[in-house]
Formats: C-alpha cells, structure tokens, sequence
C-alpha cells in the first residue's frame, strides 16, 4: 500500500510563475520529509527538507508548506525556470525509522 | 554533486545471473542505503547498513544482500536474476540514522534479459 502518493504524474507552469507540488501520506508517525528533484538518466537532487515541528521552510526560491492535520505537503518553486523542468519526488520517514518512503513523482515542464 | 559514487552506471544480465554493485558513500557519511527505482516509479527501499550491519530490511527477497566495508562503502549484491530486477539501483548515503536527509549517487541501470 503506498503510503506516499503523489496524484499529480504531471505538471506544466509558465516560466516565471509559480509552481505547485503536492503530496499526501497516510503515516502519521511520519514526521520528516524531504523533496527530490530528478532528471533522466541521474540520481535524485536533493532540494528542501522539513520536519514535524515546522509548517513551513525556504530555501531560495524553493518553500515546502506541511499540513500535518491534513498529512499533506506541497513544494511551491516561484519564480518558475525552464531549468526546474524535472521529476519531483516527495519523501517520508519517521525519526524511530531507517527508511524513506517516495512518492511516484511529478513530471514538471516550465515552459519558456 | 553529492559525492556518492556508483559503479558500473550500466549492465547488462541474463536471468539466473549474478550481479554486484559497488557505492562510495560521501566523506562523513557512516550509513549507507539501497534504493530499487523501477520505471515509472519512486524509489523503494531495499535496505541499510550502519557500521557494518544491516540496519533494517524493505520488502525484498533474500536473493537481495548487501555488505558494507569499513571506509563504509558498500555493495549490493542479487542473485538468481529476474526480468523484474530490471531498474535503476540508487545508492544513499547520510551522517546518521533518524531525522538525516540521504543523498543519492547517480544510480546503476540494470537490465536484466
């Protein structure tokens, strides 16, 4: 059973708009999450982390927002750049586990 | 880049073969993890290794083993491949077990025929 969903496989923004990302998961022991971004033929980047204690953390031009009564995050990239044009991975594990649990991806296309 | 590395990038198996693969883990980082990412898919976990040990298992058969060394480098090794082998195999490393981001390697395609 997939315990990290990502309902989106697909995305198309704007360059210079705003991006969303969503991700639910149904652990409520999860308490630290982390988004991936991936282009073909690599591994996944690493972008931005949060843990339970926060609702919201920035890095640049990357936010993740957590939800935690509604076990949802989201990943918003503003401005929007044809380079952020990738796979997006959300990620979950609990501080008493060993393990992340990924999501299926969302395919972002910024178009110029 | 993270300063994971992953050798070979490609292979090549026929089914009921063998096949080792080989991670550097980034300076500083003790804890090293196997990820399967099959098309189409996030990755899944296959297992981890902390000084040495096993340090948790996912839902993979034990055709699936693993060593860590103590530089703590790591290997993945499958025996008795399957079709369904065929995907990409991540490598992660980290500072430590709980609340601490992974960071992957480039991967190693696998195709197994």
């Amino acid at each position: 059973d997939q315990q990290v969903k990502q309902n989106s496989p697909s995305l198309s923004v704007q360059e210079g708009r705003i991006s969303i990302l969503n991700c639910d998961y149904t652990n409520s022991m999860f308490d630290y999450f982390l988004w991936y971004k991936k282009y073909p033929a690599e591994g996944p980047t690493f972008l931005i982390s949060i843990s339970s204690i926060k609702d919201k953390n920035e890095d640049g031009r990357f936010t993740v927002f957590l939800n935690k009564s509604a076990k949802h995050l989201s990943l918003h990239i503003v401005p929007s750049q044809p380079g952020d044009s990738a796979v997006y991975f959300c990620a979950a594990s609990s501080n008493t586990g060993n393990q992340f649990y990924f999501g299926t991806g969302t395919s972002l296309t910024v178009i110029p | 880049e993270t300063g994971v590395t992953q050798s070979p990038t490609h292979l090549i198996k026929t089914r009921g073969q063998q096949v080792t693969l080989r991670c550097s883990s980034q300076s500083g980082h003790n804890t090293v993890s196997w990820y399967q990412q099959a098309l189409g898919q996030g990755p899944q976990f296959i297992f981890q290794y902390y000084r040495e040990e096993e340090n948790g298992r996912g839902n993979f058969p034990p055709r699936f083993s693993g060593l860590q060394f103590p530089n703590y480098s790591s290997e993945l090794n499958v025996n008795a491949l399957e079709l369904d082998d065929s995907a990409l195999y991540l490598c992660a490393s980290s500072d430590n077990r709980g609340w601490n981001t992974i960071y992957f390697g480039e991967g190693s395609w696998l195709t197994v025929v």
